[in-house]
């Protein structure tokens, strides 16, 4: 039973140019959340996705955005780059938008040069 | 809003020793909260979990915490430390009357274990 999928696993982007990153949730998870993990820093939440909406926002500006499949996988996608934007981006699923047995994928890591 | 503080970075431990993780939270409501362990090119695996159950949480590869709600604290324990516990461990809190599972996360503890 395969568990989070996200790929790519490494990146490097260029300042200003715009970056895809996708998420295959396990199997039988509706819910999509993703987060951003800064070098030595713990995970801050970015969105969730639930029946293909987004549903919760975390303090995150608006050149991050995500979409959300009929099949529940996603993307998370991010305009603009800045140096800032590096880190390593969690994807987790969940039974629900309610429930707490996430499982997190083991992410993409993103350097943006 | 509800956050976590973990203080001390990096933490090292001698092989056999006691594993001792301070977490102390800030909440408005009864939170539920959680220990998760990231080890080096991977995702978070979860801990263990309170969600206003019992106060003594055990979880996985042998720790466990205790929720006190009078010193606002969820510290992680184990026994016995081994090579295998050198992580990241976070812990994180979520409000569970929000309606949605969104976790806030410690800046977390590097455990380093010394042979």
């Amino acid at each position: 039973d395969a568990g989070v999928t996200q790929s790519p696993t490494h990146l490097i982007k260029t300042r200003g140019q715009q970056v895809t990153l996708r998420c295959s949730p396990k199997s039988g998870h509706d819910t999509v959340s993703w987060y951003q993990q800064a070098l030595g820093q713990g995970p801050q939440f970015i969105f969730q996705y639930y029946e293909e909406e987004e549903r919760q926002r975390g303090n995150f500006p608006d050149r991050f955005s995500g979409h959300q499949f009929p099949n529940y996988s996603s993307e998370l996608n991010v305009n603009a780059l800045l140096l800032g934007d590096s880190a390593l981006y969690l994807c987790a699923s969940s039974l629900s938008a309610r429930a707490y047995g996430y499982t997190f994928g083991s992410g993409t890591r993103l350097t943006v040069v | 809003a509800q956050s976590v503080t973990q203080l001390g970075s990096h933490v090292s431990v001698s092989e056999g020793a006691l594993v001792l993780l301070r977490c102390n939270y800030s909440s408005s409501v009864p939170p539920y909260l959680f220990w998760y362990v990231q080890y080096p090119n991977q995702g978070l695996q979860l801990l263990l979990k309170y969600t206003s159950a019992a106060t003594l949480v055990k979880g996985i590869n042998g720790f466990e915490a205790e929720f006190k709600k009078s010193e606002t604290s969820f510290h992680l324990t184990k026994p016995s430390a081994h090579m295998s516990d050198a992580a990241e461990y976070f812990c994180a809190v979520s409000d569970p009357l929000s309606g949605n599972n969104r976790l806030a996360f410690g800046k977390g503890n590097q455990v380093v274990v010394i042979p």
